[in-house]
């Protein structure tokens, strides 16, 4: 079964360092989005992204955030400048239509020192 | 009111039982419904999606109210491998945000 693959599997970054976080979508799939998840807490939504631009992100996706799909397969999230607050497991998800169901990559765990 | 909302549980039942689990939401124009699972530090993986004239599919049985805003997911004849925290998923309503619940957790006793 086609999987959402993302590297790396774990991230250490000391505060102020920029990140970047990548996932590869499942192939045939049109939306992408990221999540995260702080320790203990819920799965938040930050940005979804369609034909090339961001269509929704939350409040939480503020200037520090970005999104990229460099090429046909990759999908990226950058933190400028990383807080001790974005220490998070950060998921990537993929869908071939709007409404139905999203398959989620295994996750970054993000650490900021 | 929040987007979302579970019973955290903890559920603990033993095996064999039927359990039940709920989720409000508060979004009249969500339009797309679903149950994940999610086992400790793993990603949430897809149960099932729920359909206005409710589904089954093995031994969950996914139920909509949209009068009364709330999903609900039955668990019959449940397994020890049916541990884990049960993620209610609600759409904003334009289809591209999702909200989550917080999760109910179930722990299944031998």
């Amino acid at each position: 079964e086609p999987e959402v693959t993302q590297t790396p599997s774990h991230q250490v970054t000391q505060m102020g360092q920029e990140v970047i976080l990548r996932c590869v979508p499942i192939s045939n799939h049109l939306y992408f989005y990221w999540y995260r998840q702080i320790l203990g807490q819920k799965v938040e939504f930050l940005v979804s992204f369609y034909n090339n631009e961001i269509s929704e992100k939350s409040e939480i996706f503020d200037d520090q955030f970005s999104v990229e799909r460099p090429d046909g397969s990759n999908f990226t999230l950058k933190i400028r400048s990383t807080k001790l607050e974005d220490s998070a497991m950060y998921f990537c998800a993929s869908t071939g239509e709007v409404n139905q169901p999203q398959h989620f990559g295994d996750g970054t765990r993000l650490s900021i020192l | 009111r929040k987007e979302v909302e579970q019973d955290p549980g903890p559920f603990n039942v033993p095996e064999g039982a039927t359990v039940a689990f709920n989720c409000t939401y508060s979004n009249s124009a969500s339009q797309s419904f679903f149950w994940y699972r999610q086992d400790c530090r793993k990603e949430p993986k897809l149960l099932m999606s729920v359909y206005s004239s409710g589904n089954e599919d093995g031994r969950f049985t996914a139920q909509l109210n949209r009068a009364s805003q709330y999903i609900s997911l039955l668990i019959r004849d449940s397994k020890l491998s049916d541990s884990a925290t049960y993620l209610c998923v609600v759409d904003k309503g334009t289809g591209n945000q999702f909200y989550f619940g917080t999760g109910t957790s179930l722990t299944v006793i031998p």
